[in-house]
């Protein structure tokens, strides 16, 4: 069980283009999922919290008009990154709670994205 | 302060030794606490949770938790080279609605 989808698990985009990412639970609801960003050799950021059916709590310093994020089930979340530029390369990682079993957080396998 | 410090290693064990990893954190009214292994170029993964005081064991793995003294630790009994990764220590602080504050890591490498 807890189980998390993330797709694509890497996409490569031209600068100035727009990317979606998926994240979804597979076996649970779940109430509240979270984004992360992850540089090489570097620790996980938290990017936003996602709460379904209301907007997503950003984390300072990210911008919420580059990073849309929008949590319309409890089983999807979704991270588009808009006009992306080759300084929004990073790994991004989604995890997903159900707070109706405990606090654990299970994360997604990750996405690697690209802008060249 | 930062929320949660762990030794930042590298840790380095031969096979079949006990790895010990270890995290302090700086909110009292933590409550939840959790161990996750990463794979270079992997997402992380939940290895073992703890809430209450005193030792969890799953495995060869045991969590260690010490609230009064804000310390939690995991023991890698056995090690194996398949451990050589990343540990992560990470507390739910007690108004934060689930977010996960995470350490910097411990990169464990165990040799053959």
């Amino acid at each position: 069980g807890a189980v998390v989808s993330q797709h694509p698990s890497w996409v490569i985009c031209k600068s100035g283009t727009s990317v979606k990412i998926e994240c979804r639970s597979l076996d649970f609801q779940a109430t509240t999922m979270f984004w992360y960003r992850q540089f090489p050799k570097q620790s996980l950021m938290l990017m936003a919290t996602s709460n379904e059916g209301s907007k997503a709590t950003y984390e300072q310093g990210v911008e919420k008009d580059k990073f849309l994020i929008n949590h319309a089930s409890l089983t999807l979340s979704t991270l588009t990154v808009t006009s992306a530029h080759p300084e929004d390369s990073s790994f991004y990682i989604c995890s997903a709670v159900d707070r109706a079993l405990s606090y654990e957080q299970y994360f997604g396998p990750g996405t690697r994205l690209t802008v060249t | 302060q930062k929320e949660v410090e762990q030794n930042s290693g590298p840790l380095s064990v031969p096979e079949g030794a006990i790895a010990s990893l270890n995290c302090t954190y700086s909110d009292r009214v933590s409550q939840s606490f959790f161990w996750y292994r990463q794979y270079s170029g992997k997402s992380p993964e939940l290895i073992m949770s703890i809430y209450s005081n005193g030792d969890k064991e799953d495995g060869r793995f045991t969590a260690q938790l010490n609230k009064a003294s804000q310390y939690v630790s995991l023991l890698i009994r056995d090690s194996q080279p398949s451990d050589s990764a990343t540990y992560l220590c990470a507390v739910i602080k007690g108004s934060t609605l689930g977010r996960l504050y995470f350490g910097r890591g411990t990169q464990l490498t165990v040799w053959p």
